[in-house]
């Protein structure tokens, strides 16, 4: 399984743009990419998958360099409510094989 | 609305204890996680399951054990609950289909004095 390594905290401001890398330099070939917010006192929730190349949803992109050994989730136009605990998860296409990075926690000040 | 279901969202438990924890889901998923969130340790997978009576030792089972008798339930079992195993305790399931995302519950909080 991926080792992932994320790092542990980032702070930004409101409205500004944030991106976390993810580092998973032994992805397999068939692996995906997934990418989780957590809230205190709550379970992690889905924000976006990829593959390679880009992913845009309307919370969230996702970079996937040709080499897939990162991956990068970029938050357009940050604001107080999107501080949270951010995972980086590589997982098989069944999604049972997985690997979930230490997390992220981004602080959003005003 | 989809649903994972945790049996407690608090759990205070003895040293020596038999522990189990529930979890159910409505979403008719092939796939269920146990989890353990600690500060500082982020999510570490437990087991977890593909399929009925099915299960696959995750990162950290030592301790632990599991049980899938039907679809939508989920046990996790601490047979000899210690004070190490004092954590947040994450249920989670999801298709091997299409995003195959993970729908968490809500947590189990266990102390274990």
């Amino acid at each position: 399984l991926a080792k992932t390594t994320q790092p542990i905290s980032m702070d930004s401001y409101e409205g500004q743009e944030v991106n976390i890398t993810c580092s998973h330099n032994n992805i397999a070939t068939n692996d995906y990419i997934t990418w989780y917010q957590q809230f205190p006192s709550q379970g992690p929730r889905f924000i976006i998958q990829g593959y390679k190349t880009k992913v845009t949803n309307e919370v969230a992109s996702l970079f996937i360099p040709a080499d897939r050994k990162s991956s990068t989730l970029s938050l357009p136009r940050v604001s107080l409510s999107d501080t949270a605990v951010y995972y980086c998860l590589v997982h098989n296409n069944a999604g049972n094989m997985l690997t979930f990075g230490g997390g992220t926690r981004l602080m959003v000040k005003p | 609305d989809v649903k994972v279901t945790q049996s407690s969202r608090y759990l205070v438990k003895r040293t020596g204890e038999k522990v189990f924890l529930e979890c159910v889901q409505d979403m008719d998923h092939e796939n269920m996680f146990w989890y353990r969130q600690d500060p500082g340790l982020g999510l570490r997978l437990i087991y977890f399951s593909y399929d009925v009576k099915m299960k696959e030792k995750g990162d950290i089972p030592e301790g632990y054990s599991v049980s899938r008798e039907k679809k939508e339930r989920f046990s996790l079992i601490l047979e000899s609950a210690s004070t190490n195993q004092t954590s947040m305790y994450l249920c989670a399931s999801s298709t091997t289909r299409g995003y195959n995302e993970q729908f968490f519950g809500p947590g189990t909080r266990l102390t274990v004095l």
